[in-house]
C-alpha cells in the first residue's frame, strides 16, 4: 500500500518561534502534495497545494509568508509555520497523490501546540 | 465550498450493513465521487471512488444513481472499528486536484 509519514507527530513550541513539519511519501513518488489544517470538532481545511519543483498554491485566506511550503523532491514536502502564535495551534495533515492515480494518501497528522 | 450534502450522524449495529447517503446534485460530467473516512485524531483514509458505475472493493461498495446526483456508501458488515467520520467528496479526479472536505457523517457502530 501507499504510505505517507509526517514528522513530528506532535510538537509544542513557544509563541514567536518557527516549526517545520515534514511530509514524506515512503513507497511512491508524489508530484503533488497537499496541506490541510483541522481545528477541534471541525473538518479538514485545505491550506495549499504543493507541486514538486515549483511554488505552492495557497488557498484564499492562508498567508504564504507565514506558512512556508517547500516541495524539493518527489517524496518530501515541508510546511514551516513561522512566528507561530497560539491561534496556529491545530492538527496539520498532509496528503500525497500517487502518479496520475485517483487516490490521495494522507499522513497521520501533526499536532501543533503553541504556548 | 463542499459540493455534497450528508447527514450529520448515523448509528449502526455491529454486524449490520451501514448505508451512508450523499447528495451531489450539482455534479458535472467529469467529476468523480470519492469517499474517505477519518478515525479520531488520525489522517483520513481512502475508501473508494467512482464515476458512474457502481464500485466494490475490500472495504466497501459505492452505489451511484443513474443521474449521478446521489450515491450511497455501503459497509456490508460494520464493526466497532468502522466508527469514524465519513466524507463524501466530489472532485474532478485529475492529478493535482485537491479534496474539499465538508462536514461528513459521523457513523457510530455499537455492539
Amino acid at each position: 500500500g501507499a504510505v505517507v509519514s509526517q514528522h513530528p507527530s506532535w510538537v509544542i513550541c513557544k509563541s514567536g518561534t518557527s516549526v517545520k513539519i515534514e511530509c514524506r511519501s515512503l513507497d511512491f513518488q508524489a508530484t503533488t502534495m497537499f496541506w490541510y489544517r483541522q481545528f477541534p470538532k471541525q473538518s479538514l481545511m485545505l491550506m495549499a497545494t504543493s507541486n514538486e519543483g515549483s511554488k505552492a498554491t495557497y488557498e484564499q485566506g492562508v498567508e504564504k509568508d507565514k506558512f512556508l511550503i517547500n516541495h524539493a523532491s518527489l517524496t518530501l514536502s515541508t510546511l514551516t509555520v513561522t512566528s507561530a502564535h497560539p491561534e496556529d495551534s491545530s492538527f496539520y495533515i498532509c496528503s500525497a497523490e500517487r502518479g496520475t492515480g485517483h487516490e490521495q494518501y494522507f499522513g497521520p497528522g501533526t499536532r501543533l501546540t503553541v504556548t | 465550498d463542499a459540493k455534497t450534502t450528508q447527514p450529520t450522524s448515523m448509528d449502526c449495529a455491529e454486524g449490520r450493513a451501514a448505508n451512508l447517503p450523499c447528495n451531489h446534485s450539482t455534479i458535472s460530467g467529469n467529476e468523480y465521487v470519492y469517499w474517505y473516512r477519518q478515525i479520531h485524531s488520525q489522517g483520513p483514509q481512502y475508501i473508494i471512488h467512482g464515476l458512474k458505475n457502481n464500485e466494490t472493493n475490500e472495504m466497501a461498495s459505492l452505489i451511484i444513481t443513474e443521474d449521478r446526483k446521489s450515491s450511497t456508501l455501503i459497509l456490508p458488515h460494520a464493526t466497532l472499528r468502522d466508527t469514524a467520520v465519513y466524507y463524501c467528496i466530489v472532485t474532478g479526479g485529475q492529478a493535482g486536484t485537491a479534496l474539499i472536505f465538508g462536514k461528513g457523517t459521523t457513523l457510530s457502530v455499537s455492539s
